[in-house]
């Protein structure tokens, strides 16, 4: 199986901060990584797939990186709404693997 | 577009079998295979499997083999998962969520059910 590993597991923002979440693959991958974001209660929602292509809807401050087995999600002037947490995801390899997810929380 | 509508949540005693539908609406129900995600409470998500629902050919992560099946039923546009001998590690909320491709290979889910909380509980 395919390890996904996200760090940090948590971190404290402020509105209006730059984030970085990074995530490491087991083995390479190459650009089949996805990120999504979760809130209580509720189903993730997809914010990139492919590394790097922002879904549609999704705001121009989410923003995607990597290739291979090193990957980026970069949440430019965090805002309220974005306190969530995040996981990454592959899908080059069954069983499809998650990270186990980066809680951002308000500073 | 697309929607996905879950059965309600249940409780379940342990060794039971728990059943739960994921009804499509809105496009075309053959022609998107449907996954299957787990979320303990407070921990993180878990892929259990998906399903073609043209022809009705499941693929399962190794973790579930033998205890899980998944199946559709094309006359009413819904995909079931049954998990059977459960415990109370199996206590969480499961989620169907509908494929989009892309690289021929690569996958992403941009419609998801609601969650359904299923408890295992003595």
């Amino acid at each position: 199986d395919i390890q996904m590993t996200q760090s940090p597991s948590s971190l404290s923002a402020s509105v209006g901060d730059r984030v970085t979440i990074t995530c490491r693959a087991s083995q390479s991958i190459p650009n089949y990584l996805n990120w999504y974001q979760q809130k209580p209660g509720k189903a993730p929602r997809l914010l990139i797939y492919a590394a790097s292509f922002l879904q549609s809807g999704v705001p121009s401050r989410f923003s995607g990186s990597g290739s291979g087995t090193d990957f980026t999600l970069s949440i430019s002037n965090l805002q309220l709404e974005d306190f969530a947490t995040y996981y990454c995801q592959q899908s080059y390899g069954t069983p499809l693997t998650f990270g186990g997810g980066t809680k951002v929380e308000i500073k | 577009q697309g929607q996905l509508e879950q059965s309600g949540a249940e409780v379940k005693k342990p060794g039971a079998s728990v059943k739960v539908s994921c009804k499509a609406s809105a496009y075309t129900f053959s022609n998107y295979n449907l996954h299957w995600v787990r979320q303990a409470p407070g921990q993180g998500l878990e892929w259990m499997g998906k399903i073609n629902p043209s022809v009705g050919n499941a693929t399962y992560a190794q973790r579930f083999q033998g205890r899980v099946t998944m199946t559709r039923d094309t006359s009413t546009s819904t995909v079931y998962m049954e998990l059977s001998s459960l415990r109370s590690e199996d206590t969480a909320f499961y989620y169907c969520a509908r494929e989009e491709i892309y690289y021929v290979s690569g996958s992403y889910w941009v419609f998801w059910g609601q969650g359904t909380l299923i408890t295992v509980s003595s």
